[in-house]
């Protein structure tokens, strides 16, 4: 089945550790998103990368870094310095073009105790 | 600047009556509008999407959305809501050539019996 899938589903951290957070695809896709998302506040976007070994940072990429060392991963991690990391991250994919749809994983629920 | 807006933060239905999401957006002259839904601790799954053409575009779930220029509008409907279709709902745009999607703040829909 193609899709994309993320890893853990619930993860725990305590304060000053840094975290890295899975997104694989299969579909293919040229693009890759990490969206971070809290209650009442819809999905903001972190970091995208469009082609391998370049990203972009997003609307609120500060205490997070990625990289994309392959077309179908593009991991997360969540640093100390990100000073509220509690939220439900999502990835997401698609294909470059003007017609472009992201799709998106199950998600990753991150708690810092 | 570019924007979505859902004006209703929870809707309560009965089962059976019709729906009606509201989504306002303000973009440039060729928006792509996309209505997503998402149920408790899950991803988010594409119900339908706008590009070009017919205004009234139709989807997954028996769900249509309405494009309307005049109104800065892409309402999403339903005629007869299952009880399966309470979740929250996600609207979301991006300008034509811009690969970045905007989301709303999306809308708590609950059905009662």
């Amino acid at each position: 089945d193609g899709g994309i899938t993320q890893s853990p589903k619930y993860l725990f951290r305590k304060e000053g550790q840094n975290v890295t957070l899975s997104c694989e695809q299969n579909l293919n896709h040229d693009a890759m998103y990490w969206y971070r998302q809290d209650p009442g506040q819809g999905l903001r976007l972190i970091y995208y990368s469009q082609i391998v070994n370049d990203f972009q940072k997003g609307d609120i990429a500060e205490g997070y870094s990625v990289s994309r060392e392959k077309k179908e991963s593009f991991p997360l991690t969540v640093t100390s310095a990100q000073k509220n990391p509690t939220a439900f991250y999502l990835c997401a994919s698609s294909m470059l073009g003007l017609t472009d749809t992201q799709y998106f994983g199950p998600g990753t629920r991150l708690t810092v105790l | 600047a570019q924007s979505v807006t859902q004006p209703d933060i929870h809707i309560t239905v009965s089962e059976g009556a019709s729906l009606e999401l509201r989504c306002n957006y303000s973009y440039g002259a060729t928006p792509y509008l996309f209505w997503y839904v998402q149920s408790p601790g899950q991803g988010l799954q594409l119900l339908l999407k706008y590009f070009s053409g017919d205004t009234l575009v139709q989807g997954i779930k028996g769900f249509e959305a309405e494009f309307k220029r005049s109104q800065s509008s892409f309402n999403l409907r339903k005629p007869s809501v299952h009880w399966s279709d309470a979740a929250e709902y996600f609207c979301a745009g991006r300008d034509f050539g811009n690969e970045k999607l905007t989301f709303g703040t999306g809308t708590r829909l609950t059905i009662i019996p």
